[in-house]
């Protein structure tokens, strides 16, 4: 069956250090997304791409670095200038456009916490 | 930016009770979503709609893009049920793709 694939599903990171999370999709979808959940907030944007070779910055990207070197792939960094990185991280897809009305599609998500 | 607001934000009820969750919107969409968060957190779509109402099994949602409003319904309420539900709306910032989200409705059912 397709799906979004994201690892680790528990992640612990030290001051100063960068970490990455994969998020593999078998959909064949062209757009992929990377959220952040904090306790009582919604869902925020960080990164998305809608092609290969191409991503822009969400509502909240300072701190974070991604790429899209295959279409099946959006690996998101999280780097020590992020200064609050523990959250919930969500990976997302969806088959066009994301606000054009196409199903949007999850990963299990991401915990990550700095120790 | 769609502002997105859902009520109620917690709903305790029994099993078998009719629940309602509500989602007002500020901008003008194409389409509108529901989504389940598990307790463990991953996220499952469970309507896309852009008029009118959907149906699948014991759930409804409704839509009024009049008034910007729409409602999700649960009938004969189970345990299984217990999730939080979440709206969502196309992001408007700009130009930018994405989906704005409500903060969620945390619904526990009881036996």
């Amino acid at each position: 069956d397709g799906g979004i694939t994201q690892s680790p599903k528990y992640l612990f990171r030290k001051e100063g250090q960068n970490v990455t999370l994969s998020c593999e999709q078998n959909l064949n979808h062209d757009a992929m997304y990377w959220y952040r959940q904090d306790p009582g907030q919604g869902l925020r944007l960080i990164y998305y791409s809608q092609i290969v070779n191409d991503f822009q910055k969400g509502d909240i990207a300072e701190g974070y670095s991604v790429s899209r070197e295959k279409k099946e792939s959006f690996p998101l960094t999280v780097t020590s200038a992020q200064k609050n990185p523990t959250a919930f991280y969500l990976c997302a897809s969806t088959r066009g456009q994301g606000n054009s009305g196409n199903t949007i599609y999850f990963g299990e998500g991401s915990w990550l916490t700095v120790v | 930016k769609n502002e997105v607001e859902q009520s109620p934000q917690n709903l305790t009820a029994q099993e078998g009770e009719f629940i309602t969750i509500n989602c007002s919107y500020s901008v003008g969409i194409s389409a509108l979503h529901w989504l389940q968060q598990h307790p463990g957190g991953g996220i499952v779509s469970l309507f896309m709609l852009s008029s009118g109402k959907k149906k699948h099994g014991r759930l409804i949602a409704t839509i009024n893009i009049q008034e910007k409003h729409s409602s999700l319904h649960i009938t004969a309420s189970h345990p299984r049920d217990s999730a939080v539900y979440i709206c969502a709306v196309p992001y408007s910032g700009g130009g930018a793709d994405g989906l704005t989200f409500g903060k969620g409705t945390h619904l526990i059912i009881q036996p």
